[in-house]
């Protein structure tokens, strides 16, 4: 069974400060790992990785992929209040479109 | 415009009774998805539709049962409601062979 664990649970900083959220993952014939961020509702998608060793950036976010050590992470610089939000990673394995969801890292960015 | 959308918002219903949840995308996509987000935040695959074929069904009660009318719709029957229904209901659609899927705002299933 594919398993994305992800960490912390959550995280309190101060806005300004640097955050980097794990995820690491088991998965048969991995295909791709994407990061949401999930504010209030729906997830909204940041990221996805499929090559190690490839920061994709957007703006302050980044994030690379592992697939040796089958993890990624995705930093926040300069964080900011309306970075506050659930991220979430997922992975595509085997079963094709499907993704596995880790259970999230509740940020919170404190003024 | 609204890629992938849901109605209701928010479904506040009691025990035994049947509810559906619709959802719609206008994003040309062919597969559509079901999600149940528990209150932990995990989101869990329930349904997959492509091209009005069920291609995967997680081990879900059978008082589930995804209703597809047509590629843009995939719509969520449920029968016969319990408490442990309770819950953030999202449709996702994405387009066959590309990973990236699309969320709706979710629907707030609430059981009393």
């Amino acid at each position: 069974e594919d398993k994305v664990v992800q960490s912390p649970l959550s995280l309190v900083v101060h806005e300004g400060d640097t955050v980097t959220l794990n995820c690491s993952y088991e998965v048969t014939n991995f295909r791709s790992l994407l990061w949401y961020k999930q504010e209030k509702k729906a997830p909204t998608f940041l990221f996805m990785l499929t090559s190690s060793g490839i920061e994709k950036k957007s703006g302050r976010l980044s994030s690379i992929l592992d697939k040796k050590e089958l993890f990624s992470i995705l930093n926040i610089t300069a964080t900011q209040t309306g970075d506050s939000a659930i991220y979430l990673c997922a992975v595509e394995g085997n079963a094709g479109n499907m993704l596995t969801f880790g259970g999230g890292t509740r940020l919170m960015v404190k003024p | 415009d609204t890629a992938v959308s849901q109605t209701p918002k928010y479904l506040v219903t009691q025990m035994g009774n049947d509810k559906s949840i619709k959802c719609e995308q206008n994003l040309g996509h062919d597969t559509m998805y079901w999600y149940k987000q528990d209150s932990k935040k995990f989101l869990k695959i329930m349904f997959s539709y492509n091209n009005k074929e069920l291609i995967i069904n997680e081990t879900v009660p059978n008082r589930f049962s995804p209703k597809s009318p047509d590629k843009a719709h995939l719509n969520l029957h449920i029968n016969s409601l319990e408490l442990g229904d309770s819950a953030v209901y999202f449709c996702a659609s994405s387009l066959r062979g590309e990973f990236e899927q699309y969320f709706g705002p979710g629907t707030r299933l609430t059981v009393t």
